[in-house]
């Protein structure tokens, strides 16, 4: 069965500095991909990063990297740089075979000035 | 440019009563989910259609069935609500196909908060 992980329920960060958000998962399939999400207070869902597992460099969008360890099973998302809108819930998701996708309970990120 | 459009947005049931959730999307995707988000357990799959013609039960199906009326459109009815399907309900399409490795990014739609008292 498919599972992800999130252990963090809350993380806070100083304006301007990086901070990584923790996901590990598990899957039995060979192909998978891996997904981070942001949902701001408004609610609507953001796609940030896509992370393949076959894909041999880690996935970068902007100020956002996704730290792939494949033989550990995580997918770290690193937002460099924080602004104080980053201040919201982020959601890691894997999605593996028949092309369902699973999400992790969330961190919520408070960027400080 | 609507993208993936659920209707109501809000709605409050009395226990025992049945709704519909209705989702379409204008991105030509093959793929829709339903998903529930309930404080501190994230997103958690109750039904998904990789394909048009298909269903499939998620992590959380009991007390839910969906109808994938057609390519644009995925239903999702509680037959006799209960207090326990109080949640905030969304909506997700994507362009991967069935055993498809693109990105396939989820699109979400604005949700739909149900309260059952």
């Amino acid at each position: 069965a498919q599972k992800i992980t999130q252990t963090q329920p809350g993380m806070f960060v100083q304006e301007k500095e990086a901070v990584t958000l923790d996901c590990t998962y598990d899957t039995s399939d060979p192909s998978y991909g891996l997904f981070w999400y942001k949902q701001p207070s408004s609610g609507e869902m953001i796609f940030l990063i896509y992370q393949g597992s076959y894909d041999q460099q880690n996935a970068t969008e902007g100020r956002y990297s996704l730290n792939f360890q494949k033989a550990r099973k995580s997918a770290n998302l690193v937002i460099s740089a924080s602004q104080l809108g980053d201040s919201a819930m982020y959601f890691c998701a894997m999605r593996g075979g028949y092309n369902k996708l699973i999400f992790g309970a969330g961190t919520r990120l408070a960027v400080h000035p | 440019n609507a993208g993936v459009t659920q209707t109501p947005k809000f709605q409050v049931l009395k226990t025992g009563q049945s709704m519909t959730l209705q989702c379409a999307q204008d991105m030509n995707h093959n793929s829709m989910y339903w998903y529930r988000q309930d404080p501190g357990m994230g997103l958690r799959l109750i039904y998904y259609s990789a394909s048009e013609g298909t269903t499939d039960k998620g992590e959380v199906p009991n007390g839910y069935n969906v109808s994938r009326l057609n390519k644009r459109e995925f239903s999702l009815r509680l037959e006799s609500a209960a207090p326990s399907q109080t949640s905030v309900y969304f909506c997700a399409s994507s362009e991967a196909e069935w055993g498809g490795q693109g990105v396939g990014e989820l699109f979400f739609g604005e949700g739909s908060r149900l309260t059952v008292l």
